[in-house]
């Protein structure tokens, strides 16, 4: 069965402490991973796409790396702003692959 | 620009109302979604439209119903809800509407039903 699976569920920093945030999924013929930030009570906002293992997409102070069979998304000195819930999603393998599998996210929460 | 926009912000409505959603977007993409979401939940995938043709229905309750009336505009009609249809609402779009690629949110519609 497909699955994605997030860890830790949430993370508290302090300003300027990096630290990476996990997702692992079991899909068979992986046809893209997704990371999405999300702000309480709004939409996602699309951060990054990764399509094979080895690839690494970076924005600002955040690295999304993937793996056969994982993928992380690492924070570098984070600021207060960076606190939000951080999602990932790949595409169900069966022939409707625009349905999206998330995980339950990672709630992130950066001190001053 | 990757912007999805969403109307009204909030919407409180009693269970024998009827109300509609919208959401709109200039981008070109060709495929768009209506979600729910739960509090601390992930979105829950509704409908899905292709080239304006309704591709996937995930089971929902006939009392959602949507509407895709051009590439830019989707809406979903609202009837009779039950007070567990509280949620937020979201709106995104694709490029394409064949192949996975990452969809774009809009900021949602906050729906009480009391």
């Amino acid at each position: 069965e497909d699955q994605v699976t997030q860890s830790p569920e949430a993370l508290r920093l302090q300003e300027g402490e990096s630290s990476s945030l996990n997702c692992s999924y079991t899909v068979s013929g992986l046809r893209g991973l997704f990371w999405y930030r999300q702000d309480p009570g709004k939409g996602p906002e699309f951060l990054f796409t990764l399509y094979s293992a080895g690839e690494e997409k970076e924005k600002e102070r955040l690295k999304a790396t993937l793996t056969k069979k994982e993928s992380f998304l690492h924070i570098t000195a984070p600021k207060p702003e960076d606190s939000a819930t951080y999602l990932c999603a790949v595409p169900h393998n069966a022939g409707n692959n625009r349905k999206l599998i998330w995980g339950l996210g990672t709630s992130l929460a950066v001190n001053p | 620009d990757t912007e999805v926009t969403q109307t009204p912000k909030h919407l409180v409505m009693g269970m024998t109302n009827k109300k509609s959603l919208k959401c709109e977007q200039h981008m070109g993409h060709r495929a768009m979604y209506w979600y729910k979401q739960k509090a601390k939940k992930p979105p829950e995938l509704m409908f899905v439209y292709s080239y304006e043709k309704l591709s996937i229905n995930e089971s929902v309750p006939s009392r959602f119903s949507p509407e895709c009336p051009n590439s830019s505009l989707l809406n979903l009609h609202l009837h009779a809800l039950q007070p567990e249809d509280s949620a937020l609402y979201l709106c995104a779009s694709s490029q394409s509407a064949l192949i996975a690629s990452e969809q774009y949110f809009g900021p949602g519609t906050r729906l009480t039903v009391t």
